[in-house]
């Protein structure tokens, strides 16, 4: 399919490990955004890419979580000393200039 | 400070009928709005937007109207599936500012009984 894909489903970390998590957009997007969604809460905003560039990421909770998009296309995002309040479905989506996002499955994170 | 808020977490519509989803926002600077559906363990789904330059958006089943006065969008189904049922998100941004950041609310579970 073409749409935004993922990796992994699922990850299962001990607290203090570093994880990638990975997002491959919709071909021909500009712009990437990764978001965090807890139980019970809507998405919430981590950072947003257009092109390679980070253009906003405010939303990023601490110097722990990175993300990067080095050649446009493919995102990693990356946190550091997991702790178990970064438990929660990270999501990606991609876009074009007319404003709307299109998310993919999303990556569940568990730090036990 | 929530600036998109969704105040009913659920709803339940018998199929057939009209379903009607409310979002309200509190910044006067957003001027872009979209509806998401979400089925357990699947991303949102993009529905439908709007821009505040409209007051209205169809698209099929689905109808979004925006009154920016009362900074308040709605989502109409019509008529309502069971296949519907899903929790359904609003979410907001300032384009014009610049941004492509979004805001989304709580989302509303909606359930269609057959």
């Amino acid at each position: 399919g073409a749409g935004v894909s993922q990796t992994p489903s699922n990850k299962v970390t001990e607290k203090g490990k570093y994880v990638e998590l990975r997002c491959d957009p919709i071909s021909g997007h500009t712009a990437l955004y990764w978001y965090r969604q807890s139980l019970g809460q809507g998405p919430e905003f981590l950072i947003y890419f257009q092109g390679t560039g980070a253009a906003d990421d405010s939303g990023l909770p601490n110097d722990r979580f990175f993300a990067v998009r080095p050649e446009g296309s493919v995102s990693t995002l990356k946190i550091q000393r997991t702790e178990r309040g970064d438990s929660a479905v990270y999501l990606c989506a991609s876009g074009a200039s007319s404003g709307e996002q299109y998310f993919g499955p999303g990556t569940r994170l568990t730090v036990t | 400070d929530q600036q998109v808020k969704q105040n009913s977490p659920s709803l339940s519509v018998q199929e057939g009928r009209i379903s009607i989803l409310n979002c309200d926002y509190t910044n006067s600077m957003f001027d872009y709005f979209l509806w998401y559906k979400k089925y357990p363990a699947e991303g949102p789904t993009f529905l439908i937007s709007i821009s505040s330059i409209k007051d209205k958006n169809e698209d099929g089943r689905f109808t979004v109207f925006l009154n920016k006065s009362a900074k308040h969008l709605s989502l109409h189904i019509v008529p309502s599936q069971p296949g519907d049922s899903a929790v359904y998100f609003c979410a907001a941004s300032a384009l014009a500012s610049g941004t492509y950041k979004y805001i989304f609310g709580t989302g509303t579970r909606l359930k269609v009984l057959a």
